[in-house]
């Protein structure tokens, strides 16, 4: 069955690491986001793109870069981890441009932790 | 600006009862509304969405949602609630701003009791 991956499940790191967060999914779905989940403030946006080689900045983008090489993959990098990116990190995909009709997919989330 | 949101943090309903979620929306245009579902530790899946046409939406595992434009409302109900229902329910509305993405509201964390 077509999924959505995200890799790794849990990670701890330290202050000015980078970090990479994977996803992956495999319904070829040309739009693809990230968003990070905080206690009180549900879901936010932090990147987001429609396709190879199209990247676009969400409503949290500070301290994060994704890039996209391929359809199904769109990597979240933290360039330098901060204890404010402790979060857990959702992946999610949606169809071919088509607007809000189509449904997004979530991955199982990230749970990082910077001390 | 969209914006929704969600007024009750947390809500306990008895096994059996009737749930209504309330969210509402801020918004110029026909507004898409979108209700998921996330379970402890796992990720969100879809409950429902609205677009146009009929307002009242039927979802997944027995839940429907009403549109109410002049009320700017799209809440969540259920006519009898099972103890797997426990979770995070997340109203959310179109982004234009942000391409496909989706606006979330905070969340209402649902409790059931025997």
């Amino acid at each position: 069955d077509a999924e959505i991956t995200q890799s790794p499940r849990h990670k701890i790191t330290e202050t000015g690491r980078q970090v990479t967060l994977a996803c992956h999914q495999t319904w070829n779905h040309n739009n693809m986001f990230w968003y990070r989940q905080d206690l009180g403030h549900g879901l936010r946006l932090i990147h987001y793109s429609y396709g190879v080689q199209d990247t676009n900045k969400g409503e949290v983008s500070d301290g994060y870069s994704v890039s996209r090489s391929n359809t199904e993959d769109l990597p979240l990098t933290l360039e330098s981890a901060a204890s404010s990116q402790t979060s857990v990190y959702f992946c999610a995909s949606s169809e071919n441009g088509a607007g809000f009709t189509d449904t997004q997919y979530f991955g199982p989330g990230t749970r990082l932790t910077v001390l | 600006a969209q914006s929704v949101t969600q007024p009750d943090i947390h809500i306990t309903v008895s096994e059996g009862a009737s749930l209504e979620l309330r969210c509402n929306y801020s918004y110029g245009a026909t507004p898409y509304l979108f209700w998921y579902v996330q379970s402890p530790g796992q990720g969100l899946q879809l409950l429902l969405k609205y677009f146009s046409g009929d307002t009242l939406v039927q979802g997944i595992k027995g839940f429907e949602a009403e549109f109410k434009r002049s009320q700017s409302s799209f809440n969540l109900r259920k006519p009898s609630v099972h103890w797997s229902d426990a979770a995070e329910y997340f109203c959310a509305v179109g982004h234009s701003n942000s391409g496909y993405a989706l606006n979330f509201g905070k969340g209402t964390s649902l409790l059931v009791t025997p």
